[in-house]
């Protein structure tokens, strides 16, 4: 079956835009994480939704933002983008939330912003 | 390929020997723990899993162990081969909590 879908695979933007990445995950997954990938801080949580409704939320500031449809499928925005959210962006799914569920891991988005 | 970690701890391991990989976890409410695997360009990828009830866990070439006495994992990788070499991260799940990750080790397989 197909895995995490994560769009655009790469993307470069400059400080002051937003951008909106896009998650597909595998099907039956109903819920999707998002985290953030840097070489200095690793992997760090952004937040989790499940049937639509956000579960848990990392300590990011209010830029950055999320949503799950319908479907499962997931979207997350950061607005007035800084140098400092270059990163790659992980999406995760698994079939559900809280402990021992498996996370499974898209590709990612890779952010610049310059 | 794309770096996930420009300052990781790093074990190099000759082609054919087995590897260790250690993670001090912080949580000691954690009952379930994760090690993923991460190669370059890729996202991470699941290897095994073990539960706190449990001390030990085989895979295929691949051994968890667990002490909770230290809050401490580790990965055992037999025979290791260069398809091996990658990033390699334990993470912990508190009960009714998000999935938390180490920081990594960088696993580099010499021939």
């Amino acid at each position: 079956k197909a895995g995490v879908t994560q769009t655009p695979r790469y993307l470069i933007k400059t400080r002051g835009q937003q951008v909106t990445l896009s998650c597909s995950p595998i099907s039956g997954h109903r819920s999707v994480s998002w985290y953030q990938q840097t070489p200095g801080q690793g992997l760090q949580f952004l937040f989790e939704y499940f049937s639509e409704t956000q579960r848990n939320k990392g300590n990011f500031p209010g830029r950055f933002s999320g949503r799950q449809f319908s479907n499962s499928r997931s979207e997350m925005n950061v607005s007035t983008l800084e140098l400092g959210d270059s990163a790659l962006y992980l999406c995760a799914s698994s079939l559900g939330t809280g402990g021992a569920n498996v996370l499974t891991f898209g590709a990612g988005s890779r952010l610049t912003v310059l | 390929g794309e770096s996930v970690g420009l300052h990781l701890p790093t074990l190099s391991v000759q082609e054919g020997d087995n590897s260790i990989i250690n993670c001090a976890y912080s949580n000691s409410a954690s009952d379930y723990f994760i090690w993923y695997k991460q190669e370059s360009g890729k996202g991470p990828q699941f290897i095994i899993d073990i539960r706190s009830n449990m001390d030990k866990r085989q895979g295929q070439r691949v051994t968890v162990l667990l002490n909770k006495t230290v809050k401490h994992l580790s990965l055992q990788i037999a025979a290791t081969q260069p398809g091996d070499s990658a990033v390699y991260f334990c993470a912990e799940n508190p009960p009714a909590s998000k999935l938390t990750f180490g920081t990594g080790t960088r696993l580099q397989v010499t021939l």
